[in-house]
This record gives structure tokens, sequence and C-alpha cells, in this order.
């Protein structure tokens, strides 16, 4: 069984600080890991991906990610955030074209 | 770059009535589509897999019946919703991919009266 993995519901922070958002994965054989964010009321946007090679990867916004393979994750990170990042993000896992969702994580930036 | 357009973005039904969304790839061949359902405060679903020229694969708890989809080409796929129940609704995201990766339209948002 496929599954993605995102421990918090809710992470709250200010205006500049740094965060982390949590993906664990299960998945057999080779993988696509992708991250994404859906503003309130929109669909999904896409932010980076990860599939082999260096195992950071950088993304839009000033967004990374690092795939660990040992820990079976691939955490978001980004070193000052602002209010705009406000959202929803779903990390997502991929065999082929199927894609599994994490449950999302909202990142709330207070001003 | 590759696009995908769906529409409508926004729709409103009777509950008991039916209604179409539609994808639209642009600049890369849709050789997959994948239809996905978020319904409210959940994660997305996803309803089935349409590969050109291979049967349409529906998940568990969805149906052709329900959920009936066309792929006809590389750059077009739509979806209906048949019967629309408040439980129907939510945010329902196409996602046509190439040989590489899924690419993501805004979504159709459906709601139920």
């Amino acid at each position: 069984t496929q599954t993605v993995s995102q421990s918090d519901a809710h992470v709250t922070v200010f205006e500049g600080d740094s965060v982390e958002l949590r993906c664990n994965y299960s998945y057999g054989g080779s993988i696509y890991l992708s991250w994404y964010i859906q503003h309130h009321g929109h669909g999904l946007q896409f932010l980076l991906k990860y599939y082999s090679g260096n195992p950071v990867v950088q993304g839009v916004n000033g967004f990374e990610a690092e795939f660990s393979k040992s820990d079976s994750s691939f955490h978001l990170r980004k070193a000052s955030v602002h209010w705009s990042d406000s959202a929803v993000y779903f990390c997502a896992a991929s065999g082929g074209y199927k894609v599994v969702f994490g449950s999302g994580t909202r990142l709330l930036v207070s001003p | 770059g590759a696009l995908v357009y769906q529409y409508p973005r926004r729709t409103i039904c009777k509950s008991g009535t039916s209604m179409r969304m539609e994808c639209q790839a642009v600049g890369f061949q849709a050789t997959s589509v994948a239809w996905y359902r978020q319904s409210p405060q959940k994660t997305f679903e996803l309803i089935a897999l349409s590969t050109v020229n291979s049967a349409i694969k529906y998940e568990q708890n969805f149906t052709q019946e329900k959920f009936p989809i066309s792929h006809p080409n590389l750059s077009f796929s739509s979806m209906t919703v048949l019967n629309a129940y408040l439980e129907d609704r939510g945010l329902y995201l196409c996602g046509a991919g190439d040989n590489e990766r899924l690419f993501f339209g805004h979504g159709t948002k459906l709601s139920v009266l």
C-alpha cells in the first residue's frame, strides 16, 4: 500500500521565521515526490519535485525539500516565510501516473 | 510550457442533477488523465485514471455509472458527476500527464444545493 503521511495538520509561524513541513512516505519501487500548495479556494500549484540525483531540490518562491531514503522522508523547508505563504501544502508521491497525496499541512504565517 | 486548463472553475447544481467538467492539456500530450476529488477539509482522492487506448480504471468507491469519463484524444478529457448530491460537493481536479509527471488544472469547485 502506498501512503503519504503529513504528521502536522497545522503549523503556525511568524513572518520571517524558518519553517519545515514534514512528509513521510511508504512506497514500493521508483518514486516521484512532489510538493504542492493550495491557497484558499484555489486548485493546486506545483512547488517542486524529486526523482533522482541531488536529494535537495529547489522550488519556487524560496522553497526547498530534501529527500531521505533512510528516513523515507521528503520535508519541505523555507528559510524565511512571508505572510503570503499561508496556505495548505500537500506532499505527493507517485509511481507512474497514480499520485497519492498526503492529508495536507495548513501553514499560517502571522505578520 | 505545459498547461492544463480546467473549466468551469466553479459551478452550482441542484441536488439530483448532473454537471460536466472539462480538462484541456496545452503544450504536451496528455497520454494519461487522472481525476481527483477534494471533499471539504480533506485531501485529494483519486477517482479514476484514464490512459489513451486503455480502459479507464476507477478507484474503490467511485464508479463509471456515477462519474463517467471521456478521454478521446491527447489533449482533452471530461468527467460528469451524475445525480449530484450534497456528498459530491468539493473541488474536482484534473491531472494530465505525459511520460514524466502530472500537470494539474485549477480545479472545478462543485456546490450542490
